[in-house]
């Protein structure tokens, strides 16, 4: 069982939906909870990061974080075409002092018109 | 600012072949990392450096060889190349270790290895 479980999809919601994007995880000593999107050909770019358990929202998007369950979220709202991509999540555990993150394989999202 | 550069774009490698994947960043960070994404696999931590002169593995680091000499670049050299190692390559930079400060990747280097 991999670390990080991510549903590839593809997701396909017509514009104006909400989107859920779930990830859950095995290890509990994950601490930070990062969402990315990644364009076609592009680079990851970071949404938004979450530590411990909680919620955080930054405009459309909300990030859920689920410790107890291991289960974590990203919510779109008013979705846009320009939101497909594909939406990575990752997490980091600090026991250790090491960094590394483990990823999520990516759920591909289409918004279509 | 470019942000973070990467050359080459493409690069078509034969097995055993050497070669260093170029990474440059002008935005002063400190921290620098290299990422392989396969599909089905996501993104892994080859290596990471948290300033000039130090560097240290991530979760896949066989194979791969790293230096910083200078806060700007952060090249990575595949000694032998292998099939394996076909895969799309990620550099990215923060001003510190991530998630505290936003990590920016630049646009990536498709590497095939026949």
């Amino acid at each position: 069982q991999k670390e990080v479980e991510q549903d590839p999809g593809p997701l396909s919601v017509p514009e104006g939906a909400i989107v859920s994007l779930n990830c859950t995880y095995s290890n509990s000593a994950f601490q930070y909870f990062m969402w990315y999107r990644q364009y076609s050909r592009k680079g990851p770019e970071l949404l938004m990061y979450t530590y411990s358990s909680g919620n955080k929202e930054d405009g459309r998007f909300t990030a859920q974080v689920d410790k107890s369950s291991k289960y974590i979220s990203l919510f779109i709202r008013d979705s846009q075409p320009s939101d497909s991509a594909t939406y990575l999540c990752a997490m980091i555990r600090t026991t250790g002092g090491s960094y590394i993150p483990t990823f999520g394989r990516g759920t591909s999202l289409i918004v279509h018109p | 600012n470019a942000g973070v550069t990467q050359t080459p774009k493409f690069q078509v490698l034969k097995t055993g072949q050497s070669m260093t994947l170029q990474c440059a960043q002008d935005m002063n960070h400190e921290y620098m990392s290299w990422y392989r994404q396969d599909p089905g696999m996501g993104l892994r931590l080859i290596h990471y450096s948290v300033g000039a002169g130090i560097t240290d593995q991530g979760e896949v680091p066989n194979g791969y060889n790293v230096s910083r000499s200078t806060t700007e670049d952060f090249p990575l050299r595949l000694l032998s190349a292998a099939p394996s190692q076909t895969s799309v390559y990620f550099c990215a930079s923060s001003s510190s270790r991530p998630p505290a400060d936003t990590q920016y990747f630049g646009p990536g280097t498709r590497l095939t290895v026949l």
